[in-house]
């Protein structure tokens, strides 16, 4: 069965500092490949996604994940953190192009940061 | 960007009371909508796919006579929660894609927090 991972359940940084969350997935076939963030007490925002082409991706807020096909990785990456990107971050992976393909979700990472 | 309404955002409701709630797609059509189930500081999970016109298509483990889904039109669907208990107590949320755009994003809703007394 098709399974996304996310490595890292809480990660605890101070502000400036680089963020990397791990992202694997589990399908051979083609997919599409998406990180969305929940704030406190807000709904899913979509942060970025990959459907194809340059495997490195630019989301909003200064977010940027990297899909490395060989690894079946697709990790979110920021230079420079700040307390405002406190949230729950969740990586997302559709099998296949249709838009009835359903979307799978891993379990989520709680990015806490300190001022 | 594209629009899901959820609603209500939050419900009460008594044991053994059934509770609906509804998504819409506001500016896009959606053959297939997507309800998911939320657990305090947990990830989404999947319950089942609404399929406009035909019956929903039910994750492994997910009650259907439970969990009633209904996708009546391309841009509603409904999940009614029957004979509601405590363990039901949680946050739902939908979802869509644009039918006309598969190479696109899902869009989330904002979510009903569900709670049975």
């Amino acid at each position: 069965a098709q399974s996304v991972s996310q490595h890292n359940h809480h990660v605890i940084l101070s502000e400036a500092a680089s963020l990397e969350l791990g992202c694997n997935y589990s399908y051979g076939g083609t997919v599409n490949l998406f990180w969305y963030v929940q704030y406190p007490g807000q709904h899913l925002q979509l942060l970025l996604k990959y459907f194809s082409g340059d495997p490195l991706v630019k989301g909003i807020k200064g977010f940027e994940a990297e899909f490395i096909k060989s690894k079946f990785s697709f990790n979110l990456r920021k230079p420079s953190v700040q307390w405002s990107d406190t949230a729950e971050y969740f990586c997302a992976v559709t099998p296949g192009y249709s838009s009835a393909s359903k979307i799978i979700f891993g379990s989520g990472t709680r990015l806490s940061i300190r001022p | 960007g594209a629009v899901v309404s959820q609603h209500p955002s939050w419900v009460i409701c008594k044991s053994g009371t059934s509770v609906k709630i509804e998504c819409r797609s506001l500016d896009f059509q959606a053959t297939t909508m997507f309800w998911y189930r939320q657990f305090p500081k947990q990830s989404l999970m999947l319950m089942a796919t609404s399929n406009e016109g035909s019956k929903a298509t039910y994750e492994q483990g997910v009650e259907k006579d439970k969990f009633l889904i209904n996708h009546a039109s391309l841009t509603l669907s409904t999940l009614t929660v029957t004979s509601a208990h405590p363990e039901d107590s949680s946050f739902y949320i939908c979802s869509a894609r644009d039918s006309h755009l598969p190479n696109t994003e899902a869009f989330f809703g904002q979510g009903t927090r569900l709670t049975v007394v």
